[in-house]
């Protein structure tokens, strides 16, 4: 089964609030985690990644937080805009026996309201 | 534009039909990854290779099969094709194993 999944399959915000996506994950070995985003019709694009040595990583607008105590990762999108609208997935690297395998929970769709 | 490269972007073929999808890695990547996305089961892993040997196994079932090339691209063979393997298939490509992984666009397979 998998091993990420995502609390809530849809998420309204305003223009300009801040946006948050939460994801949980079920294997305590998983060591590095990914956000993706994905826009209709096209692929998931990376946006940003967090190693489990990590609590919190930032990037342009966004920022991932990881809670190892209770296998927990979140994604904040400050000052919410228009273009962020799109389905949001975290991905888990699981690896083993030489392989490395990107799990990906449901997907959370975001949608920004003008 | 991402880097990889999937063709066909359209595929519309007929049940028990084969179809070949194909995958050109970023330049200097070495590993290739099979995703599906259906709309009900978000994105399953299939396969990966790395440098023209198969890695990974995820939920690929038996008509499916994949390949890596000398070149490093990849083709996945979808055959005894079914109503239900109507989805997206992506392929991803990183430098090595372990790393966060580039999208393709993806090919959209339409099975009637």
């Amino acid at each position: 089964g998998e091993s990420v999944g995502l609390h809530l399959p849809t998420l309204s915000v305003q223009e300009g609030d801040n946006s948050i996506i939460n994801c949980a994950y079920s294997n305590s070995a998983s060591d590095y985690f990914i956000w993706y985003k994905q826009e209709s019709g096209k692929g998931p694009q990376f946006i940003i990644d967090i190693r489990s040595n990590m609590d919190k990583r930032q990037g342009q607008r966004v920022t991932v937080l990881l809670n190892k105590t209770v296998k927990h990762l979140s994604l904040q999108i400050a000052a919410t805009q228009p273009g962020d609208s799109a389905v949001y997935f975290c991905a888990d690297l699981l690896s083993g026996a030489g392989s490395y395998q990107l799990t990906f929970g449901k997907g959370t769709k975001l949608s920004v309201i003008p | 534009d991402s880097g990889v490269t999937q063709t066909p972007k359209h595929l519309i073929t007929a049940t028990g039909q084969r179809v070949t999808l194909r995958c050109s890695p970023r330049s200097g990547d070495l590993s290739v990854y099979w995703y599906q996305q259906s709309l009900d089961q978000g994105l399953q892993f299939l396969i990966q290779y790395y440098n023209g040997e198969e890695r990974a196994k995820g939920n690929i079932l038996e008509r499916f099969s994949a390949q890596q090339f000398p070149d490093l691209h990849s083709e996945l063979n979808l055959s005894s094709l079914e109503l239900g393997d109507s989805a997206l298939y992506f392929c991803a490509s990183s430098v090595d194993m372990g790393q966060g992984y580039t999208f393709g666009s993806g090919t959209r397979l339409t099975v009637v």
